[in-house]
């Protein structure tokens, strides 16, 4: 069974900085792309990141360019978000999710982990 | 960036009945590239549709996808009462994009 389970989201300051992680299981991770896609309270999804199953490829939301890096370790099958300079706009449920191949879609996403941020 | 816009934004039926709900693209999607989700409060999205009009693993045949260019539609034929959520349409490209949104609420 496909498990993606993301940790590390919390409450952090304005201007701080919080790495989420995303354990998967169930599938060959080093072969499939994965993406940070994130749900504002009460609104809709927001693609972060993308990166390619090799770390080859990585892209990024206008939004989060270069306060956000995203990251992948095949060797322990976990993706990764570094956030820094934190705003409050960042504040989210943000979800790790695997793109099916040759779905060009994303078809398994894990639960979310929140991320508030707020003084 | 493509924009992706949903109509209506709320689509308020009864079970039974047909929903229908649109997705507009800025500029022309390859149908390859295009997708369709549900969302029910408190969950992580669930893919239904890819390609435009492939439905994803273990997703009923009441829903059907189709579209071209810039305009893609969804189509439930028959809502039951599982269906009532929000749908979001999806661009896959070296970035992705989503639609805000269509709530199927129930009348």
């Amino acid at each position: 069974e496909v498990q993606l389970v993301e940790s590390g989201g919390g409450l952090v300051k304005p201007g701080g900085s919080l790495r989420l992680s995303c354990a998967a299981s169930g599938f060959t991770f080093s072969s499939y792309n994965m993406n940070w896609v994130r749900q504002a309270p009460g609104k809709g999804l927001e693609w972060v990141s993308s990166i390619s199953s090799t770390s080859a490829y990585i892209y990024y939301a206008d939004s989060v360019k270069g306060r956000f890096t995203i990251s992948r370790d095949n060797a322990k099958n976990s993706l990764y978000l570094q956030m820094n300079s934190l705003r409050a706009e960042d504040t989210a449920v943000y979800y790790c999710a695997r793109v099916g191949r040759a779905l060009a879609a994303i078809d398994y996403w894990g639960q979310g982990t929140l991320v508030t941020v707020s003084s | 960036e493509i924009v992706l816009t949903q109509s209506p934004g709320t689509l308020s039926l009864s079970p039974g009945e047909r929903a229908t709900l649109s997705c507009r693209a800025s500029q022309s999607v390859s149908s390859s590239y295009l997708a369709w989700y549900q969302q029910k409060p408190g969950q992580a999205p669930r893919l239904l549709m890819y390609g435009a009009s492939s439905r994803a693993t273990g997703i009923p045949d009441r829903y059907s996808g189709s579209g071209s260019g810039t305009d893609f539609t969804l189509t439930i034929s028959r809502l039951e009462p599982e269906d009532f959520a929000v749908y979001y349409c999806q661009q896959y490209g070296t970035s992705i994009t989503f639609g805000q949104g269509t709530r199927l609420e129930i009348k």
